[in-house]
């Protein structure tokens, strides 16, 4: 069965970036599917970061653009998130996710993994 | 930037009742409208697609409409595991976007 896992730190100091991996289990990235990143700030409502497609076609959020990298890793089943110059603001519970390429739709979910902007 | 405004913010409810949540659009969406339940702690799970697609294993208690600006979900015979929070999101453009939450409480 096919799961999602976020690894990365769970404490970035303000200004540095923000790396996180998302390892894809019992299965590959396929290019049936597009690969995403949406954060949660604790308490709050969920914001789509960006995604990447198998062929490495990236969207991103407008208000994160700036910011905001995403990369894969086919080879290894893993694909990344850099979010630069981090402020309190970005901290939040980060999630990968998967997108059924037809409708969209998010249908499969890593667990989540808090970061936490703090000098 | 698609704003999603969903209502209530929260509900009270008891099991065996009937909720209906809404979801509005600032603007038409089409049928490109995803419902998401999100219980403490967890993932968001996907409920319904394309406004009133039944993901598959989602209990049948749940179903969504509308079309356009005005979405709804409903929850018939709400059962103890279904007191979570509920989040729409249109998948029509780009930035994707979710509604703000609302939150069923016993």
């Amino acid at each position: 069965q096919l799961q999602l896992q976020e690894s990365g730190p769970g404490l970035v100091k303000p200004s540095e970036t923000l790396s996180l991996t998302c390892t894809v289990s019992g299965g590959s990235v396929s290019s049936s599917y597009y690969w995403a990143w949406i954060r949660q700030p604790p308490g709050k409502g969920l914001e789509w970061i960006g995604r990447i497609s198998f062929s490495g076609t990236t969207y991103y959020n407008p208000s994160l653009k700036s910011r905001v990298t995403i990369s894969q890793d086919t080879s290894k089943s893993q694909f990344s998130l850099k979010l630069t110059s981090v402020t309190a603001p970005d901290t939040a519970v980060y999630y990968c996710a998967r997108q059924e390429v037809s409708y969209l739709s998010f249908d499969l979910w890593g667990r989540g993994t808090l970061v936490i902007v703090s000098s | 930037d698609i704003q999603m405004t969903q209502s209530p913010s929260s509900v009270s409810a008891s099991v065996g009742d009937r909720v209906t949540i809404t979801c509005r659009a600032s603007q038409g969406i089409g049928n490109w409208l995803d419902w998401y339940q999100q219980k403490p702690g967890k993932a968001p799970n996907l409920l319904i697609y394309a406004a009133s697609s039944l993901q598959g294993g989602v209990p049948s208690r749940f179903s969504g409409s509308g079309s356009g600006t005005d979405f709804t979900l409903t929850i018939t015979s709400l059962q103890p595991e279904d007191f979570a929070t509920y989040f729409c999101q249109q998948t029509n453009n780009f930035p994707l976007t979710f509604g703000g939450g609302t939150k069923v409480e016993i």
